[in-house]
Formats: C-alpha cells, sequence, structure tokens
C-alpha cells in the first residue's frame, strides 16, 4: 500500500521562529490536506492541496504531485500553532479513502 | 467550512457493554463517511468506510462484528462497538464527505474508556 512519511517527526521552536514541515507519498494520490490536531484532539482543516500553492494567513502549503511530496510552511510561529500536524492523501480510486502520515508534534515555546 | 459532530464526546462504559457513537454532518449532504481510530500518541488509521444505503466497507483487521456500522442518511452514521473490552479503549473519529468535493471534514472524536 501507499506509504505516507512525515518529517521531522518533533520540532521545537521559540516563539516567532518559521519552520517548514514535509510530507513524502510513495504513489500517485488524487488528494492531499493539511491537518493541525489540537491538544482535545479535533482535527482543523488547513489545506485541501493535491497540487500547487496555497496561503492562509501564516501558513501556507505546496504540494508537487509528480515528485510525491507537499511542504507545510509556518512563519511567525506561535505558541497557539503547538500540536500535531498530519498529512494524509487520497488513494487513486473511488473509495476517497484518505491515508494518514505519522504526524509532526509541533512545541512553540513563548 | 462544513461541520461535523460526534455525539457522544467521551463516554465510560464496563466490559461487556455496548457502546453507540454518531456522526453526524451538520451543514452538507454525506453519501460517504469514515470512521478511524487514534491510539495515544500516534497517528489515525481508518476502520471503515460507510456508505449511505449500502454496508460498510471495513479495512484488513478490523471486525466487522465488533464494529458494527449503519450509515442511515445522508448526514447520519453511527458505529457501535459491541461487547466492549478495555483494548477497545481509544479514540474514534469520524470524517465525512461532501457530495460534490473531495475534501474531507473531521468530527471532533469520540474518548472511549472501558472499565
Amino acid at each position: 500500500g501507499i506509504q505516507v512519511e512525515q518529517s521531522p517527526p518533533d520540532l521545537i521552536l521559540q516563539e516567532g521562529a518559521n519552520s517548514t514541515l514535509r510530507c513524502n507519498f510513495s504513489d500517485s494520490v488524487n488528494n492531499l490536506q493539511w491537518f493541525h490536531q489540537n491538544p482535545w484532539g479535533q482535527l482543523i482543516n488547513l489545506f485541501y492541496i493535491p497540487s500547487g500553492t496555497k496561503q492562509n494567513g501564516r501558513l501556507s502549503a505546496t504540494t508537487v504531485a509528480t515528485e510525491r511530496y507537499s511542504l507545510l510552511y509556518i512563519s511567525s510561529s506561535q505558541t497557539t500553532d503547538s500540536g500535531v500536524y498530519f498529512c494524509a492523501v487520497g488513494l487513486m480510486d473511488s473509495s476517497y479513502k484518505l491515508i494518514f502520515g505519522s504526524g509532526t508534534r509541533l512545541l512553540v515555546r513563548p | 467550512g462544513a461541520v461535523v459532530s460526534q455525539h457522544p464526546s467521551w463516554v465510560i462504559c464496563k466490559s461487556g457493554t455496548s457502546v453507540k457513537i454518531e456522526c453526524r454532518s451538520l451543514d452538507f449532504q454525506a453519501t460517504t463517511m469514515f470512521w478511524y481510530r487514534q491510539f495515544p500518541k500516534q497517528s489515525l488509521m481508518l476502520m471503515a468506510t460507510s456508505n449511505e444505503g449500502s454496508k460498510a466497507t471495513y479495512e484488513q483487521g478490523v471486525e466487522k462484528d465488533k464494529f458494527l456500522i449503519n450509515h442511515a442518511s445522508l448526514t447520519l452514521s453511527t458505529l457501535t462497538v459491541t461487547s466492549a473490552h478495555p483494548e477497545d479503549s481509544s479514540f474514534y473519529i469520524c470524517s465525512a464527505r461532501d457530495l460534490d468535493d473531495n475534501e474531507q471534514f473531521f468530527g471532533p472524536g469520540t474518548r472511549l474508556t472501558v472499565l
């Protein structure tokens, strides 16, 4: 089956710093989503980005589908950015299933 | 954005009892809903795909008689954990896909503790 790898697994930042999170996948996909899981477990949709580049405030994401990777950029990090960031990819079939990576655990210190 | 709710948000039950978890899409219709399970400090694992009006499709290794799924309408799917045991304790999360969209939206999750 498809493999989804995220790096780094853990990241500690000082407030105000920038960071880049990476998601590699082993096969073609028709969907890629980035999520932030808050301390209560809720998954917040950050980006739906099967290809191209999108920006939303301090966050932006780029997916290069032909090279099978996606990047999530966080600029001017804040303590509220702490949590786990997941990427998930959708298979190239009609199932609409999402396969999750193992996540990046981010801690932003004041 | 699309909103998905889950009920209850947490439940504690005795071993051997059954627990039902509801997943609702509040402002859109979802022909397909998904159920995931997450253990502490781990990623989400897909358990099953719930299709409105048809039988659920279970992932390999998931017992369909243990985890009963019913998708009664375009806005409601339920997961029933039958004869729950302590090893079933976990965080259960559902997601839903809009009819005309490929993006999935997730519920807030249900934390199940089996004593």
